[in-house]
């Protein structure tokens, strides 16, 4: 099985808001990614978790606060977010990674977030 | 220069043909190569790993690997209208790298 899946699908909040998009695998991976991907570009990598423990930070700005509950989970906390955040937020698994080495990674449907 | 490049297209093959989507790099400690398929609205689905020099096989997709030439590329046998996507290059190593994508359209 190489299903990670994401949850909202879809989320629309305002600027003042608070939020989270959480994120599962039971592929038994101790890596896990955010990203997020504006349309017509690739992904660009936001955080990386290594064994729960937070390994990559590509200098995401405090309003993203991400969270690993247990191996499964992966959670980003949205806060005071700008219209410019609007994007798909995309989460990722992989077997393990080592510094900016992965094994293939997974990806899930993804969180469509609209900031107004 | 960017880290993976790729053809951004669009390329267009009747069915049955042969796409062929090519992807370099500039970091030599790249070791490991992804070729994802991303519908429009969808998130990228892996359809092809490669690490080791050499060609791979999976189905329809070829994955060829040089290291020396620092290429990476997916054949797509008898193609489908189906597989009508962009196609993401990607690597990792001393960084993560994401090529901006190839949009394939196989034509009916």
């Amino acid at each position: 099985d190489t299903e990670v899946t994401q949850t909202p699908k879809h989320l629309v909040m305002g600027m003042t808001n608070k939020k989270s998009l959480k994120c599962e695998q039971h592929m038994g991976h101790r890596a896990m990614y955010w990203y997020k991907q504006k349309a017509k570009k690739p992904p660009e990598l936001m955080f990386v978790y290594s064994y729960e423990k937070l390994s990559i930070n590509e200098s995401v700005p405090s309003r993203f606060s991400p969270e690993c509950p247990n191996s499964s989970l992966l959670n980003l906390h949205l806060h005071a977010l700008q219209p410019e955040d609007s994007a798909l937020y995309l989460c990722a698994s992989s077997q393990v990674v080592t510094g900016r080495s992965s094994y293939e990674q997974y990806f899930g449907p993804g969180t469509r977030l609209t900031v107004t | 220069q960017k880290e993976v490049e790729q053809n951004s297209g669009p390329l267009s093959v009747p069915e049955g043909a042969i796409a062929s989507l090519n992807c370099t790099y500039s970091d030599r400690g790249s070791q490991s190569f992804f070729w994802y398929r991303q519908y429009s609205g969808k998130s990228p689905e892996l359809i092809m790993f490669i690490y080791s020099n050499g060609d791979k096989e999976d189905g329809r997709f070829t994955a060829q690997l040089n290291k020396a030439s620092q290429y990476v590329s997916l054949l797509i046998r008898d193609s489908q209208p189906s597989d009508s996507a962009t196609y993401l290059c990607a690597a990792t190593g001393n960084q993560f790298y994401f090529g901006t994508g190839t949009s394939l359209t196989v034509i009916p």
